[in-house]
């Protein structure tokens, strides 16, 4: 099972709008809705920011948005802050009960 | 509040076997898909399997010939092994709740070395 395919950096300015893509095959990505995404700051844990490709656990900003279109999904983050500065990694469920991360992106608050 | 705490010796020697535990609190097992999801230093993460509550287990291919994970439910707690150990797998091992949906709960990670 390949990785999932992230930009490895993307960069905006406070109050911007960001995207990373998530590029994935028919068997992971295109084939099931179950795609998360992952916020992580350096020396922590990864946090759940969106799950099945489009909800928003309670405890996450509006700001955080899914989305997700034929193999390839999408996180977006609006209205940029300092504390958004972190590496983001996508996971889809890849049927087997397998499941497959991206390599992950750094996002940069510029 | 569901907490996870990874628990194991942080250095194994190479061709060892490495072995840690997840103690998960505040919550009950049944239903969920108990994972270790490693991560190298300054790469990214990597899943590595996961029990059920049931007991079933499933692991990626990568790792399968050298991978178990079982789960003591007496204990609430659940455990990896990975036999003949090598450079490559010195990371931190996190431990997480998984549902289908994704991972919602994550242990703070235990770094393991392996190097003699």
């Amino acid at each position: 099972q390949s990785a999932l395919t992230q930009p490895a950096s993307v960069s905006g300015s406070p109050g911007e709008s960001v995207a990373i893509s998530c590029a994935g095959t028919s068997s992971d990505v295109g084939a099931y809705d179950r795609v998360s995404w992952y916020q992580q700051h350096p020396g922590e844990a990864p946090q759940l920011v969106i799950y099945e490709a489009t909800k928003r656990p309670s405890r996450v900003s509006n700001r955080f948005s899914g989305s997700k279109s034929g193999n390839t999904a999408s996180l977006s983050i609006s209205g940029l802050r300092a504390e958004d500065e972190a590496d983001y990694y996508c996971c889809a469920y890849a049927g087997d009960y397998i499941w497959v991360f991206g390599g992950g992106t750094k996002l940069t608050v510029l | 509040q569901v907490q996870l705490q990874e628990s194991g010796p942080g250095l194994v020697k190479p061709s060892e076997t490495l072995s840690l535990t997840c103690k998960v609190s505040g919550g009950s097992m049944p239903t969920y898909y108990w994972t270790w999801i490693r991560q190298p230093p300054g790469k990214g993460l990597e899943w590595i399997g996961y029990v059920f509550h049931n007991g079933n287990t499933n692991s990626n291919a990568s790792l399968k010939s050298r991978v178990t994970i079982s789960l003591d439910t007496s204990r609430s707690e659940f455990s990896l092994r990975l036999t003949s150990a090598s450079a490559a797998d010195t990371a931190v091992y996190y431990c997480a709740r998984g549902r289908m949906m994704g991972f919602d709960y994550w242990g703070q990670g235990s770094l393991v070395t392996v190097s003699s």
